[in-house]
């Protein structure tokens, strides 16, 4: 069965830093990828999602997720972290050749320091 | 943009009450969930339909039930609130295209209903 595995529980960084978080997945194929954020007391809004084609894939808010098959992981990152970024993300996976359902991952909540 | 609406941000309600939490979507999108929220458990899918009538069992069914009578509306039902089932609930819904255009376009997610039962 695939899983999604999100390392990071919790994550701070001080605002103005760079950030990444990390995101693995295990699957046979390369599924579609996608990561999520949610801010406190809200639902999840997509940040962005892979397909296929170029592995550096651009999203709102001024994330990006860098696709890389030998390592089966979607990081995201952002190079300048603000405050307002202050939430819990989350990595989710879809098979590729069958079905509709979601797999997420446990999620990371990212802590930002003034 | 896609829309999901659930009817209620909170709600308490007692122990042995009949619970409906509503979910209604605006894009025509055949597939609907119900999921759980709860600190370190993650998303938990409780139920999910494919189409008006079909549910399917997710993870953690048990003291629920759902209806999908019309097409842009998902309902879950707490048949008999228990403490146990105090949480965050979050309703999405997505457009999935099969067959050789196989598109996955992600989940659309409500903005939850933190339930309390008391």
């Amino acid at each position: 069965a695939q899983s999604v595995t999100q390392p990071d529980i919790h994550i701070t960084v001080s605002e103005g830093a760079s950030l990444e978080l990390r995101c693995n997945y295990s699957y046979g194929a390369t599924p579609y990828l996608f990561w999520y954020v949610q801010s406190p007391g809200q639902g999840l809004q997509l940040l962005l999602k892979y397909f296929s084609g170029d592995t550096l894939v651009q999203g709102i808010k001024g994330f990006e997720a860098e696709f890389k098959r030998s390592q089966s992981s979607f990081n995201l990152r952002k190079p300048s972290v603000h405050w307002s970024d202050a939430a819990e993300y989350f990595c989710a996976v879809a098979p590729n050749n069958a079905g509709n359902m979601l797999t997420f991952g446990g999620g990371t909540r990212l802590m930002v320091k003034p | 943009d896609v829309k999901v609406t659930q009817s209620s941000r909170y709600l308490v309600k007692r122990t042995g009450e009949k619970v409906f939490l509503e979910c209604v979507q605006d894009m025509d999108h055949e597939n609907m969930f119900w999921y759980r929220q709860d600190p370190g458990l993650g998303l938990r899918l409780i139920y999910f339909s494919y189409d008006v009538k079909m549910k399917e069992k997710g993870d953690i069914p048990e003291g629920y039930s759902v209806s999908r009578e019309k097409k842009e509306r998902f309902s879950l039902i707490l048949e008999s609130a228990s403490t146990n089932q105090t949480s965050m609930y979050l309703c999405a819904s997505s457009l999935f295209r099969g067959g050789k255009k196989r598109l996955h376009y992600g989940y659309t997610f409500g903005s939850g209903t933190r339930l309390t039962v008391v």
